[in-house]
C-alpha cells in the first residue's frame, strides 16, 4: 500500500521553463511534507517542506503548494537549471504512536532532466 | 563538520555470508534509520531507532538487524536470509524538534 506516489518517473523540461512535479498521498495523519533532491550514488538533500497548516510555502526557485483536501502537493522550479537534474523524492512525516517518534514515508521518486 | 558517515562506499557479498553496513553521526542526534533503496522505487524503511539501545522495525525488517549501543552508531547487519540484499543502502539521523532527515551518502551493497 502506497502511501505517498509520485506517477511520473520522470520529466523532462527545457532550461528557463518551469518545473512542476506532483506527489499524492492517502493517509491523513501525515502533517508535514519534505522535498528531497537526490544524484545518483549519494544521499538525498533536503530541498523544501511544509505544513499541513500551509498552502504555499517559497524558498528561491523553489515552491512547494499543497492542497489538503486533495491531499496533493507540487514542487514548482522556476527557472528550471541543468543543475537541477537529478531524482526528486517526495515525504511525508507523520508521528508514530510511541510518543515523539516520526516517521517520514517517501514517494518512489521523480527523474527531472533539464534540458540546456 | 558535522554529518553522517556511511562506510564502505561499496560492498560485495557472497550468497550466504552476513555483511555489516557502518553508520556514524556526530550530530548529536537521536533518533537514526536505516532505508532501502531499489531502482525504480522509493525509499523503504528497514529499522528505526529513536534513543540509545532500543530500535524497531520498519516495513521490510525481515532479514536485517540492527543495535544501537551508542548515540552516534547505528550498523545495520544484512544477514543471509535477506533474499534480495542487492541495494543502495541509507542512514539517516534526525533532531528530536525537526522532521527532516540528514543522510548519509550510502553503500551500495551487491551480492555475487
Amino acid at each position: 500500500d502506497q502511501q505517498v506516489k509520485q506517477n511520473s518517473p520522470s520529466l523532462s523540461v527545457q532550461e528557463g521553463r518551469i518545473s512542476i512535479l506532483n506527489c499524492d498521498y492517502t493517509n491523513s495523519m501525515f502533517d508535514y511534507f519534505l522535498w528531497y533532491k537526490k544524484y545518483p550514488a549519494e544521499g538525498p538533500t533536503f530541498l523544501i517542506s511544509i505544513s499541513s497548516i500551509k498552502d504555499k510555502n517559497e524558498d528561491g526557485r523553489f515552491t512547494v503548494f499543497l492542497n489538503k483536501s486533495a491531499k496533493h502537493l507540487s514542487l514548482h522550479i522556476v527557472p528550471s537549471q541543468p543543475g537541477d537534474s537529478a531524482v526528486y523524492f517526495c515525504a511525508a512525516s507523520r508521528t508514530l504512536s510511541s510518543g515523539s517518534a516520526r516517521q517520514l514515508t517517501f514517494g518512489s521518486g521523480t527523474q527531472l532532466t533539464v534540458l540546456p | 563538520d558535522g554529518g553522517i558517515t556511511q562506510s564502505p562506499k561499496y560492498l560485495f557479498r557472497k550468497e550466504g555470508q552476513n555483511v555489516t553496513l557502518s553508520c556514524e553521526q556526530n550530530l548529536n542526534h537521536d533518533a537514526m534509520y536505516w532505508y532501502r533503496q531499489d531502482p525504480g522505487q522509493g525509499l523503504r524503511l528497514i529499522y528505526y531507532s529513536q534513543i540509545v539501545n532500543d530500535f524497531q522495525k520498519g516495513d521490510i525488517a525481515e532479514g536485517y538487524s540492527v543495535s544501537r549501543e551508542k548515540k552516534e552508531s547505528f550498523p545495520l547487519t544484512v544477514t543471509s536470509a535477506q533474499k534480495n540484499p542487492t541495494a543502495f543502502y541509507l542512514c539517516a539521523s534526525r533532531e528530536t524538534a525537526n522532521y527532516g532527515y540528514t543522510f548519509g551518502s550510502g553503500t551500495r551493497l551487491t551480492v555475487v
